[in-house]
């Protein structure tokens, strides 16, 4: 039972234009979502968050978008750079005790950039 | 210091070895994580500490016995491990209040001969 789908494994841009990458959910607890960077032999790299009272959250070229009625949300990035070809995650979150969350990640989308 | 420290970063052992992963982070985080994540899967959870006591533990086997000795430093003791254990361990990290997003280090790559 995947609770958090990223459909798309693979996704290639060209340098400037925009990356959008997908993900969508099941379960109408989760109220934090997250988008992570991971690069080969790296952690996965927090890039922006939205909690789901709003439905937009911008940090300079990286915009995340929640659609809570479609259970979907979206990563912009605009202009793409060859920098930004990693896999990229998403992750929903329920509070679970105290400080901690319990984050679910989908299955990544590796997002190549061509110069 | 906005670093979480995990060490060895690779780690070969038989299955009849007791080996310990280590994880240390010094940004006042009070609640630190462990999981677990196989090559082109996603991380999966295995264990949640909130402020040194341990909240989750998503049915992991009793071959992984996870500590917290305190609030920065947070220990995966490993014994009997099977072939199949063989994955990236990554520990991650996240401030007290609402909303906060974890912070990752960069695993433990572990090989189960």
């Amino acid at each position: 039972d995947q609770q958090v789908k990223q459909n798309s494994p693979s996704l290639s841009v060209q340098e400037g234009r925009i990356s959008i990458l997908n993900c969508d959910y099941t379960n109408s607890m989760f109220d934090y979502f997250l988008w992570y960077k991971k690069y080969p032999a790296e952690g996965p790299t927090f890039l922006i968050s939205i909690s789901s009272i709003k439905d937009k959250n911008e940090d300079g070229r990286f915009t995340v978008f929640l659609n809570k009625s479609a259970k979907h949300l979206s990563l912009h990035i605009v202009p793409s750079q060859p920098g930004d070809s990693a896999v990229y995650f998403c992750a929903a979150s329920v509070a679970f005790s105290g400080s901690a969350r319990q984050l679910t990640f989908g299955s990544g989308t590796q997002l190549t950039v061509l110069p | 210091d906005t670093e979480v420290t995990q060490t060895p970063k690779h780690l070969v052992m038989g299955m009849t070895n007791k080996k310990s992963l280590k994880c240390e982070q010094h940004m006042g985080h009070r609640a630190m994580y462990w999981y677990k994540q196989k090559a082109k899967k996603p991380p999966e959870l295995m264990f949640v500490y909130s402020y040194e006591k341990l909240s989750i533990n998503e049915s992991v086997p009793s071959r992984f016995s996870p500590e917290c000795p305190n609030s920065s430093l947070l220990n995966l003791h490993l014994h009997a491990l099977q072939p199949e254990d063989s994955a990236l361990y990554l520990c991650a990290s996240s401030p007290p209040g609402q909303n906060q997003p974890q912070h990752f280090g960069d695993g433990t790559r572990l090989s189960i001969l």
